[in-house]
């Protein structure tokens, strides 16, 4: 079993829906949870850090569920410039190397 | 503004000449780190540094070497590209949140094509 495991998608879907990726993680003494936006041949850039009580910026939610052991993004009200790869990174406990997904391909289209 | 600085942005190289790629950061974070990315795969982990203590991955070929003379700058080496390490090249240093989460930043990368 891999330690971090997107759907690599692509989700295709039009202006104004609402996504959610999931995003599953295999080692329980994981303490900190990120999510990246990597646009095509562009670096990754932080998104949003998943804290333990779920965070909220503009149109996009994440949240962290522990005993399940996944994270989750929701966009709401897709733009066009949502178009992107959102790759999950998880960080182990007192361990400065973080583990990341494969990343998820979200296609917004008119 | 603060940032992590890559270069060059592109590198073309002929197979087997050694190659540097650079990377500078004005965070004055103590934790840097370098990545391989090829298309629609993840970012790999070839090294990381925790201030000058280096720390290699496993399995990242000998081929590939690091120097950190200073807390701002990084460099990677390739001795001998062959046509598979054509990717992109992505350093990144990290630094701890507020609430103790890991935080990385990212440089703009180093598409690097071997011919």
């Amino acid at each position: 079993r891999k330690e971090v495991e997107q759907d690599p998608g692509p989700f295709n879907v039009p202006e104004g829906a609402t996504v959610a990726f999931n995003c599953t993680y295999s080692n329980s003494a994981s303490q900190s949870f990120f999510w990246y936006r990597q646009d095509c041949r562009k670096e990754p850039k932080l998104l949003m850090s998943v804290y333990s009580s779920g965070n909220e910026d503009g149109r996009f939610t994440a949240q962290l569920n522990r005993a399940s052991q996944y994270i989750s993004l929701l966009i709401r009200d897709s733009k066009l410039s949502d178009s992107a790869t959102y790759l999950c990174v998880v960080n182990g406990g007192g361990s400065y190397i973080p583990t990341f997904g494969r990343g998820t391909s979200l296609i917004v289209h008119p | 503004d603060a940032m992590v600085i890559q270069n060059p942005r592109y590198q073309v190289t002929q197979f087997g000449k050694p190659v540097t790629l650079s990377c500078s950061q004005t965070l004055n974070h103590n934790v840097m780190y370098w990545y391989q990315q090829k298309s629609s795969q993840a970012p790999k982990l070839l090294f990381h540094y925790y201030d000058k203590d280096f720390n290699n991955e496993a399995d990242t070929p000998d081929n590939f070497q690091s120097r950190r003379p200073n807390t701002s700058f990084c460099f990677l080496d390739i001795r001998s590209p062959g046509l598979g390490d054509a990717a992109m090249y992505l350093c990144a240093t990290s630094r701890e949140g507020v609430a103790g989460e890991l935080e990385q930043y990212f440089g703009p990368g180093t598409r690097l094509t071997v011919t």
